[in-house]
């Protein structure tokens, strides 16, 4: 069971357009919603992360947009640049029984290209 | 700083072979994770440890042992391996308590020949 969908599965975008990417989780027990970027060979950078608490999240050109009625969130980078290329992974997580968090479950991944 | 460093970068390894795997973070982080990544796949949870204590095993086969000797490092002990267990290992780290960003490593490239 799959229980944080992503989508698209990859995706292209002009530079200087916006690129938006979709998650939606099933469990209502998860309470932290992080973005990871990925570059071939490296691993998972945090990007930005949110709570149920708040709706929207801006970091720089990030932003995350959070639905907790729908259980939806999404990842917005405005002004793209070539240099965003990467795959992107939206992440759920909650609080573990050993104290601090669960691990987190991650959607299957968005490869994001933006064109020069 | 949020550096999390693992070693070595890359592993070739025969099935009867035993290896292990190092992560060190000085962040005086208490919570400490080994994920494992196959290629175009998202990263999947092995373990947790929590407070030096093993919280989450996700039902990980025996022939791979985590270790956490101290709060800064994390171990995992890889023996009688298989090839589909080739694969990205990472390790990440968070501070614990309500503080639940994780930090990943840049990972272990595996290869079980």
């Amino acid at each position: 069971q799959q229980q944080v969908k992503q989508s698209p599965q990859s995706l292209i975008v002009q530079k200087g357009g916006i690129s938006i990417i979709n998650c939606a989780y099933e469990n209502t027990a998860f309470d932290y919603f992080p973005w990871y970027q990925q570059f071939p060979g490296k691993g998972p950078a945090l990007l930005i992360a949110i709570r149920p608490d708040v709706s929207e999240k801006k970091e720089g050109r990030f932003t995350i947009s959070f639905n907790k009625s729908a259980k939806q969130f999404s990842l917005h980078i405005m002004d793209s640049q070539p240099g965003d290329s990467a795959t992107y992974f939206c992440a759920a997580s909650k609080e573990g029984s050993g104290g601090g968090a669960d691990g987190l479950t991650f959607g299957k991944g968005t490869h994001l290209i933006i064109q020069p | 700083d949020t550096e999390v460093t693992q070693t070595p970068k890359h592993l070739v390894m025969g099935m009867t072979n035993k290896k292990s795997l190092k992560c060190e973070q000085h962040m005086g982080h208490r919570a400490m994770y080994w994920y494992k990544q196959k290629a175009k796949k998202p990263p999947e949870l092995m373990f947790v440890y929590s407070y030096e204590k093993l919280s989450i095993n996700e039902s990980v086969p025996s022939r791979f042992s985590p270790e956490c000797p101290n709060s800064s490092l994390l171990n995992l002990h890889l023996h009688a391996l298989q090839p589909e267990d080739s694969a990205l290992y990472l390790c990440a780290s968070s501070q614990g308590g309500a503080h639940y960003e994780q930090y990943f490593g840049p990972g272990t490239r595996l290869t079980v020949t």
